[in-house]
């Protein structure tokens, strides 16, 4: 199964800019990229997916490198409800989702 | 919309007991999945169901059972509890596979401590 690489935690100031990074370097041509984040005491929240093209919705953008290799999740205004473990992961056909251990995001004020 | 509902909240059992946590769901969705996670770990997949009637094993599926006898419902069972299942079960559904990109909602978990 293709795995995925993430930092252990980042920090980042309240109402700035987030870039989340994952490697995925052994991922397949019809693996689906998935980003979930679990806030703290709650069942994780689904985030954004893509393929090969970035992706945009209302919670956040998904940036997919050309060779499709890594992928950075960018929040555009961290608040400190964005405080939460943000997973990555590839997802194939009759796969199903797979947590690794995700980046702890802590956001200051 | 409730949306992903589990019972009970928190439940602490003895070595040996058995017990039976509920989900349910409001949205219609075929697919149904029941994970744990335990301190500090990513969830890991005990069982999940394609749709009423099917069941089949995640990753860790040994000392659990799974029921779906009604598509908004899917029943965990524990038949003899060990200390290592202590843990938060959480449950989660979907319209469809993730692989067309369709999005797992959770529900808020059941906090289980084998005494």
């Amino acid at each position: 199964d293709a795995k995925t690489t993430q930092p252990n935690s980042m920090e980042s100031n309240e109402e700035e800019p987030v870039h989340l990074p994952c490697n995925h370097s052994t991922i397949s041509g019809t693996d689906y990229i998935h980003w979930y984040r679990q806030l703290p005491s709650q069942g994780p929240e689904y985030v954004i997916h893509g393929l090969t093209s970035n992706v945009n919705n209302r919670m956040a953008s998904l940036a997919i490198a050309e060779d499709r290799k890594s992928s950075t999740l960018i929040l555009h205004r961290a608040t400190l409800r964005d405080a939460a473990v943000y997973y990555c992961m590839l997802i194939n056909a009759g796969n199903m989702l797979t947590f690794g251990g995700g980046t702890r995001l802590m956001v200051k004020p | 919309n409730a949306g992903v509902t589990q019972t009970p909240k928190f439940r602490v059992l003895k070595t040996g007991q058995s017990m039976t946590l509920l989900c349910a769901q409001d949205m219609n969705h075929e697919y149904m999945y029941w994970y744990r996670q335990d301190p500090g770990m990513g969830l890991r997949l005990i069982h999940y169901s394609v749709g009423e009637g099917t069941t089949a094993k995640g990753e860790v599926p040994d000392g659990y059972n799974v029921s779906r006898l009604k598509k908004q419902n899917f029943l965990l069972g524990l038949e003899s509890a060990a200390p290592s299942q202590t843990s938060v079960y959480f449950c989660a559904s979907s319209w469809a596979g993730a692989v067309v990109g369709n999005e797992q909602f959770f529900g808020p978990g059941t906090r289980l401590t084998v005494l």
